[in-house]
């Protein structure tokens, strides 16, 4: 049993390259999210599902996709990298909103 | 989702009781508080989340007032181990998955 998954671990991207950052549960979790922590800053919710082929929009969707094909996975999309997405980037799961997330160690993202 | 109002930071000395408290003076009727914690540059990790019972498990205790406007983290006997970002959050009991994190109370745990 593994819980949450991400890979990669780190990543230097050039402004405007696009890449896909994995994450993984084998928990049969409905519940899975995407957050990014700035330097010094809280974790903000990019974009959440609450089951498979379903997505929502979280507090900072603006330069990300999300898709959620089978109940194991959800990969964040980041289709034209700026500077601004410099951050650490957390994926979360649970089986329901009342129980506790499960976050993965993160993947720290630069963009240069 | 409610507003938390947290102490920047805190120092505990070992051993000791840490108490950490939290203000939701807006909390609504179906919303909890939950409690994590986030060590060094880790994923944060769940400690424990009540509506208007105390609360205890094997990590910590988690007082919530009568009122509910406000709750108090207990870390019985605190370790180094225990350094990190602490995060109130407030969040209801039915919906999507929303954690709603701010910018949480840094305990230092001195030996």
């Amino acid at each position: 049993n593994a819980g949450v998954t991400q890979t990669p671990k780190f990543q230097v991207l050039k402004t405007g390259q696009s890449m896909t950052l994995q994450c993984a549960q084998d928990m049969n979790h409905e519940y899975m999210s995407w957050y990014r922590q700035d330097p010094g800053m809280g974790l903000r919710l990019i974009h959440y599902s609450v089951g498979a082929g379903i997505t929502d929009q979280g507090e900072v969707p603006n330069g990300y996709n999300v898709s959620r094909s089978t109940t194991e996975d959800f990969p964040l999309r980041l289709l034209s990298a700026a500077p601004s997405q410099t951050s650490v980037y957390f994926c979360a799961s649970s089986w329901t909103p009342n129980t506790e997330a499960f976050f993965g160690q993160g993947t720290r993202l630069t963009v240069v | 989702d409610a507003k938390t109002t947290q102490p920047p930071s805190m120092d505990c000395a070992e051993g000791r009781a840490a108490n950490l408290p939290c203000n939701h003076s807006t909390i609504s009727g179906n919303e909890y508080v939950y409690w994590y914690r986030q060590i060094h540059s880790q994923g944060p990790q769940y400690i424990i989340h009540g509506l208007k019972n105390n609360e205890t498990n094997e990590m910590a205790s988690l007082i919530i007032t009568e009122d509910r406007k406000s709750s108090t983290l207990i870390l019985p006997h605190a370790t180094l181990r225990d350094t990190a970002v602490y995060y109130c959050i407030v969040r209801p009991g039915r919906g999507a998955q929303k954690l709603v994190f701010g910018q949480g109370t840094r305990l230092t745990i001195n030996p």
